[in-house]
């Protein structure tokens, strides 16, 4: 079946770092891609998204790339903010037919020091 | 444009009662999902329904069903709770199927006792 694959935390860096969060997939057919971000308390909130191989989502100064032939998704953000402490959670959608449902990563907690 | 609301935040039961949870979806959205977010498990999809239909259900047991009404208000139950059922439920509206913008809820925290 479906499945994603995400880069295991906790993570723990300090202000302006550079990030990158690894997210792999197993898919049949072409799949969409998501990272959504989790608060404490809060439910998820959908950070981007790419559809099709090639495509880059980008948001708030996050972006991941959708590659096919390495079936991956990695998030990176250049300089991250203490306000960017979360989890990160890769999904995919399969595609259309019956088994329409999004498939999570089991998350990535980022802690951002000032 | 008001989010997803979800109804009660907080419920605690004990083992063998049952409990219904409430998901009013985004305006307009007619695709209202569940999922289940436990420190184990992670997220796992529980059901989808659309136009009043369930259309996917996840691998939980016959305890847990849904329904929706012609409003695209969506309830879920869980009967016979066990100690594992403890968790997080979210909910998730769509204007579609396709997935590609999902809203999710702030979660109903359920605990059995």
């Amino acid at each position: 079946g479906d499945s994603v694959t995400q880069m295991e935390g906790p993570v723990t860096l300090s202000e302006e770092a550079f990030l990158t969060i690894n997210c792999t997939y197993t898919a049949t057919g072409y799949p969409s891609l998501f990272w959504y971000v989790q608060y404490p308390g809060e439910g998820l909130q959908l950070l981007l998204k790419a559809t099709k191989a090639d495509d880059k989502g980008s948001n708030k100064g996050f972006e991941a790339t959708y590659r096919k032939e390495t079936t991956s998704f990695h998030l990176e953000k250049g300089s991250v903010q203490v306000s960017d402490s979360a989890v990160y959670f890769c999904a995919l959608a399969t595609p259309s037919g019956s088994a329409r449902q999004l498939t999570f990563g089991s998350g990535t907690q980022l802690t951002v020091l000032p | 444009k008001a989010g997803v609301t979800q109804t009660p935040r907080y419920l605690i039961k004990t083992r063998g009662q049952q409990v219904t949870l409430s998901c009013s979806p985004i305006s307009g959205h007619r695709s209202v999902s569940w999922y289940q977010q436990t420190p184990g498990q992670g997220l796992q999809f529980l059901f989808e329904y659309f136009s009043e239909t369930q259309r996917n259900k996840g691998n939980f047991p016959g305890r847990f069903s849904g329904r929706q009404f012609s409003n695209s208000r969506s309830e879920m139950n869980v009967s016979t709770l066990e100690l594992g059922d403890s968790a997080l439920y979210l909910c998730a509206s769509s204007l579609r199927q396709d997935f590609n913008e999902q809203f999710f809820g702030p979660g109903t925290r359920l605990t059995v006792l």
